[in-house]
């Protein structure tokens, strides 16, 4: 048990329709971040959240929708998606140390796998 | 800006020989420095990581790793591998905050009977 769980660990979707990855951690931090995990190409960090705030969204297109409602819940709004988004999305916590050398680590989710028809 | 280069993108060893996974990076901070494991259908999984302490590393599952800094390198090393080390490993390197995470592309390990 890793302290950060993913909700649905699949998910299959038209490009209509809506949806949405919900992402819970049990470890007390206070960053939160949402990763793309496309085959044969790096992890992409999307967006990043500290204290509730967003502080980065990676060029993200606006049909994903990030939402962090409190320091523990994050969600991945989806909409009108495209199949080249179907992807591994992974989410991760960490406890934030603004101390100029940080010695944090991120804890993963096991992921959702989203296919786009 | 930071980034990371794992030089290879698939590694085959057989059962019980040393596992050697390289990765160098570049980083204009004093980095922190960690290696990942994903195995198949499973979440990212911690294996190790350097934060400007020892140099080398000793890691979960017999993995341990040396920082070099002249080399600016981080490679991964096992002295025998086993079945179940099967899995794509990455490198990542973080910024001072602890807030900016690189990965490197990853590298998938096989392992031969």
């Amino acid at each position: 048990e890793t302290g950060v769980t993913q909700t649905p660990r699949h998910l299959v979707m038209g490009m209509t329709n809506k949806k949405s990855l919900k992402c819970e951690q049990h470890l007390g931090h206070n960053a939160m971040y949402w990763y793309k995990q496309s085959a044969k190409k790096p992890l992409e960090l999307m967006f990043v959240y500290n204290f509730k705030e967003q502080t980065e969204n990676n060029s993200v297109p606006s049909r994903f929708s990030p939402e962090c409602p409190n320091s523990s819940h994050l969600f991945l709004h989806l909409h009108t998606l495209q199949p080249e988004d179907s992807a591994l999305y992974l989410c991760a916590s960490s406890q934030e140390e603004f101390q100029g050398t940080s010695t944090d680590t991120q804890y993963f989710g096991p992921g959702t796998r989203l296919t786009v028809l | 800006a930071q980034s990371v280069t794992q030089l290879d993108s698939h590694v085959s060893v057989s059962e019980g020989t040393p596992v050697l996974l390289r990765c160098n990076y570049s980083s204009s901070y004093s980095p922190s420095l960690f290696w990942y494991v994903q195995h198949p259908n499973k979440g990212l999984q911690l294996l190790l990581k350097y934060t400007s302490a020892a140099t080398l590393v000793k890691g979960i599952n017999g993995f341990e790793a040396e920082f070099k800094k002249s080399e600016t390198s981080f490679h991964l090393t096992k002295p025998s591998a086993h079945m179940s080390d099967a899995a794509e490993y990455f490198c990542v390197v973080s910024d001072d905050y602890g807030q900016n995470f690189v990965f490197g592309p990853g590298t998938r390990l096989s392992v031969l009977p």
